[in-house]
């Protein structure tokens, strides 16, 4: 089955305890995102990858880092997390090296930082 | 600014209502933009618009784009239950491939 798969799907953790959340995607997709959610913000891109080894700030990286070592996995590392990271993530995946086409979405990783 | 602006925010209407949902952005240069309805979890695609005045249907959804006057409106006719969601409008730009979303409307279907 297609899917983009995340993990932990829940994650209540400390300030400034190191942590990610992974994302995979059985497509073989080039393009691939994160996004959070938070009520009244909508969806905010955090960072996105056009490829293996290409990544590219969205609108609201700070606090975030991305890795695409291989074309199916696109982690979100949160070096020191802070309360106001706390959040819905999405990861996202497209095909054809470009996000013309229909995003699939991931099921979402509900983050909280106490 | 990329500003993508939903209006409206919320919107409560019957069963059986047409309702309009609109989606205006701020810039030109523009190469696409995308529905999405979003349930209690990931957002689902609905259509993605690249060309002005041609219309996307899909069962009792429809959507068109006005690149001149930057906005695309999404109809759905005979509205039922199942339509309450969230719905979400998207825009890509032609200069980099970052995605634009705006807050959505909430929209709710009385029986």
């Amino acid at each position: 089955e297609a899917q983009v798969t995340q993990n932990p799907r829940y994650l209540i953790t400390v300030t400034g305890k190191k942590l990610t959340v992974t994302c995979s995607q059985n497509m073989n997709h080039e393009y691939m995102s994160w996004y959070r959610q938070d009520p009244g913000l909508g969806l905010r891109q955090i960072y996105y990858s056009m490829n293996v080894e290409v990544t590219d700030k969205g609108d609201v990286p700070e606090g975030y880092k991305v890795s695409r070592k291989e074309k199916r996995n696109f982690p979100l590392i949160l070096e020191s997390p802070s309360p106001n990271q706390t959040s819905l993530y999405f990861c996202a995946s497209s095909s054809s090296g470009r996000p013309y086409n229909e995003q699939f979405f991931g099921p979402g990783t509900r983050l909280t930082v106490l | 600014e990329d500003k993508v602006v939903q209006s409206p925010l919320s919107l409560v209407v019957h069963e059986g209502d047409t309702v309009t949902l609109n989606c205006s952005y701020e810039v030109t240069n523009f190469r696409s933009l995308l529905w999405y309805k979003q349930e209690k979890k990931a957002p689902t695609f609905l259509f993605m618009l690249t060309s002005s005045g041609i219309e996307k249907k899909s069962g009792r959804l429809s959507s068109i784009l006005d690149k001149k006057e930057l906005f695309s409106i999404l109809n759905i006719t005979a509205t039922q239950t199942g339509d309450s969601a969230v719905y979400l409008c998207a825009r890509l730009m032609n200069r980099d491939d970052k995605i634009i979303f705006g807050k959505g409307t909430r929209l709710h279907i009385l029986p």
